[in-house]
């Protein structure tokens, strides 16, 4: 069974700032996905990735299967950013999404 | 752009009730999926569905919980008898076949409460 365990589980920070949060599992994988939830309960998938890098405006995603690890970098954050993000994992394809338990991120103005 | 919808968005069961939620993946997927989020937990997997069967169900997925795809463009998830525990928000997802299938997309959610 698939630990996924996400860091930090909270994050404030100003408007402006470079944000990384990151993501570890504990089994292999076909594909990491980061998610984002916001206060209404809706969850918007952000990017689905299997190696190396993905990058969609402001948002980056890595991710290194040797070290089972990814990280979500969000420049110049802006309070529009603010939401629970989710790291799940698929291990093979067409499989469940194994979650994690999300990082609240505030970013005030 | 196509997208999962759910209804309903919001229901309010008495316990031991039925109830269906249904879900309307995006048109040329083939992969499906109910999950659910009791409030202030994580996210957890209850089934996936592909070719009109079950491919992988939970623990959680016991037999009170059901799945259908009646008509070709609807998913359904039946729970036969609710209980106090099955409230959460209900999300159906979907993804299209590929190697590998494919980001899943999900719904926007139906939020269960059971008094």
């Amino acid at each position: 069974k698939n630990e996924v365990e996400q860091s930090p589980q909270n994050l404030t920070a100003q408007e402006g700032e470079f944000i990384t949060i990151n993501c570890s599992y504990s089994v292999g994988i076909s594909a990491l996905h980061w998610l984002q939830q916001h206060p209404g309960g809706g969850i918007v998938s952000l990017f689905m990735l299997s190696s190396g890098k993905k990058k969609h405006g402001r948002l980056i995603a890595t991710i290194n299967i040797q070290e089972k690890h990814s990280s979500l970098h969000i420049t110049a954050s802006h309070p529009r950013d603010s939401a629970v993000y989710i790291c799940a994992v698929g291990e093979t394809s067409g499989s469940r999404l194994t979650f994690g338990e999300g990082t609240q991120l505030t970013v005030n103005p | 752009e196509p997208e999962v919808t759910q209804t309903p968005s919001h229901q309010v069961t008495q316990m031991g009730q039925e109830v269906i939620l249904r879900c309307v993946p995006i048109s040329n997927h083939l992969y499906f999926y109910w999950y659910r989020q009791i409030l202030g937990q994580k996210v957890e997997f209850l089934v996936s569905f592909y070719n009109n069967e079950i491919s992988e169900k939970s623990e959680i997925f016991d037999d009170q919980f059901s799945v259908e795809r009646p008509d070709g463009s609807n998913f359904t998830l039946k729970i036969r008898s609710t209980k106090l525990e099955d409230s959460a928000m209900y999300f159906c997802a979907s993804s299209a076949q590929g190697n590998p299938p494919g980001t899943q997309y999900f719904g926007p959610g139906t939020r269960l409460l059971v008094l």
